[in-house]
């Protein structure tokens, strides 16, 4: 059973550009979690989402940044128009339900903006 | 709003020793509690959970604590080794916050052989 599975790993875009973030769950969860890790700082909460909802977004800036877990396929975090204070690591976790499963997380996307 | 605060922030210790880490917070209507390492370049392995109806939890050479009413969790760390060493991070879940984790800054380990 493959754990959470994130690509890419590594990620550079220049000031301006988009950044799309793909986050596949593990087998079986169908919740998803976004967390920013900015550097030098504790992971921060950013949106929950379950399959084509959005459940919890009050961590997500309020532009340029969105999320989506669609029927099909992997989660997408998308950030346009990218700028330097986005360089950070977006971490992606799955349950498979609420409060009291246990969260898996997957290996993180570095963004580094230049 | 709630804040989870971690003590030390960062702990270096020799080969063997047993060692303790602290994590506090300050709304104690959580639902759980887990503690996770992160290892540098990498994501969270969560180590332990536990429920707000738990007292403690084992795995280990690993026994993490928990004291609803005072807001206060400790991990305890026994014979520690030097692939212990990673970013130690608690994090809880409000019962007015879904899945939402809050996380502490972490506490850096450091076991020397």
């Amino acid at each position: 059973n493959a754990g959470v599975m994130q690509n890419p790993r590594h990620l550079v875009r220049r000031r301006g550009q988009e950044a799309r973030l793909r986050c596949s769950p593990m087998k079986g969860h169908s919740h998803v979690y976004w967390y920013r890790q900015l550097p030098e700082e504790g992971l921060k909460f950013m949106v929950y989402l379950q399959k084509e909802n959005i459940i919890d977004e009050s961590g997500m800036p309020k532009e340029r940044f969105s999320a989506e877990f669609p029927k099909e396929g992997p989660s997408i975090l998308r950030i346009q128009q990218v700028v330097r204070g986005d360089s950070a690591a977006y971490f992606c976790a799955s349950s498979t339900g609420t409060h009291g499963n246990t969260i898996y997380f997957g290996e993180g996307s570095w963004l580094t903006v230049v | 709003k709630q804040e989870v605060t971690q003590i030390p922030a960062a702990l270096s210790v020799p080969e063997g020793e047993n060692l303790v880490l602290n994590c506090s917070f300050t709304d104690s209507a959580i639902y759980n509690l887990q503690w996770f390492r992160q290892d540098p370049g990498k994501g969270l392995t969560s180590l332990l959970l536990i429920q707000s109806s738990q007292r403690e939890q084992t795995s280990g050479r690993l026994n993490a604590s928990l004291d609803k009413s005072s807001g206060r969790s400790t991990l305890y760390i026994a014979a520690s080794q030097p692939g212990d060493s990673a970013t130690y991070l608690c994090a809880v879940v409000q019962e007015t916050s879904g899945s939402r984790l809050t996380f502490g800054e972490g506490t850096q380990l450091t076991v020397n052989p």
